[in-house]
């Protein structure tokens, strides 16, 4: 258990509401993720971060912003919520060298109607 | 572009015979890849990894086998039981680029179905 919390689990909102979805790890892992599953289209990174403060962004981060303030921590926020951004949204962490696998949250599914 | 594609949606197999799932890649910059797991509403799982220096690399009943000159990799699972029943993805990272983060990049998935 690499000690990785999302929450919610279950989200659903309505089109243009803002929507925040956290993750919260236990074990001050620097680099932290945010993937999206679609069908189809497997596991799209949206944005990733490699220390406090620190972020990027993935191949689809249209609509999206993150935040991470402190280690344990990464937010996820879709500022005007679409339906396109129904999906199920995953965090990860990396808990060794660059060498190493990451390691998945349950998701949270979110769906916006 | 899809990076990394894995052109069967499903496969399904007979428990105790071999599953094979197949992954192709196109950046040639990849060096480090991987397979997970992902079981229904829960977060894929890590299942075995293989560096471009290797072209074989195996755990218990899984296999991975990387062939770089035609940018293909393949999971091998020997034998097949019921309990693999799942979406497995391949993945891959440009480690040596030394700005990728540690980023994946994952195919679209294959769902195996092991038939008691």
């Amino acid at each position: 258990d690499a000690g990785i919390t999302q929450s919610p689990r279950h989200k659903v909102t309505e089109t243009g509401t803002p929507v925040t979805l956290r993750c919260h790890q236990t074990e001050n892992h620097r680099y932290m993720y945010w993937y999206r599953q679609d069908p189809g289209h497997g596991l799209r990174l949206i944005h990733y971060s490699y220390g406090v403060k620190d972020t990027d962004k993935g191949e689809v981060s249209d609509g999206y912003s993150v935040s991470r303030s402190k280690t344990e921590d990464f937010l996820l926020t879709l500022e005007s919520a679409t339906s396109s951004q129904t999906s199920v949204y995953f965090c990860a962490i990396r808990t060794a060298g660059t060498r190493s696998p990451l390691h998945f949250g349950n998701g949270t599914r979110l769906t916006v109607t | 572009d899809q990076q990394v594609k894995q052109n069967s949606p499903s496969l399904s197999v007979q428990e105790g015979r071999i599953s094979i799932l197949n992954c192709d890649y196109t950046n040639s910059m990849f060096d480090y890849f991987l397979w997970y797991k992902k079981y229904p509403a829960e977060g894929p799982t890590f299942l075995i990894s293989i560096s471009s220096i290797k072209d074989k690399n195996e755990d218990g009943r899984f296999t991975v086998f990387l062939n770089k000159s035609a940018k293909h990799l393949s999971l091998h699972i020997v034998p097949s039981q019921p309990g693999d029943s799942a979406v497995y993805f391949c993945a891959a990272s440009d480690l040596a680029g030394g700005t990728s983060y540690g980023k994946l990049t994952f195919g679209q998935g294959t769902i195996l179905t092991v038939h008691p």
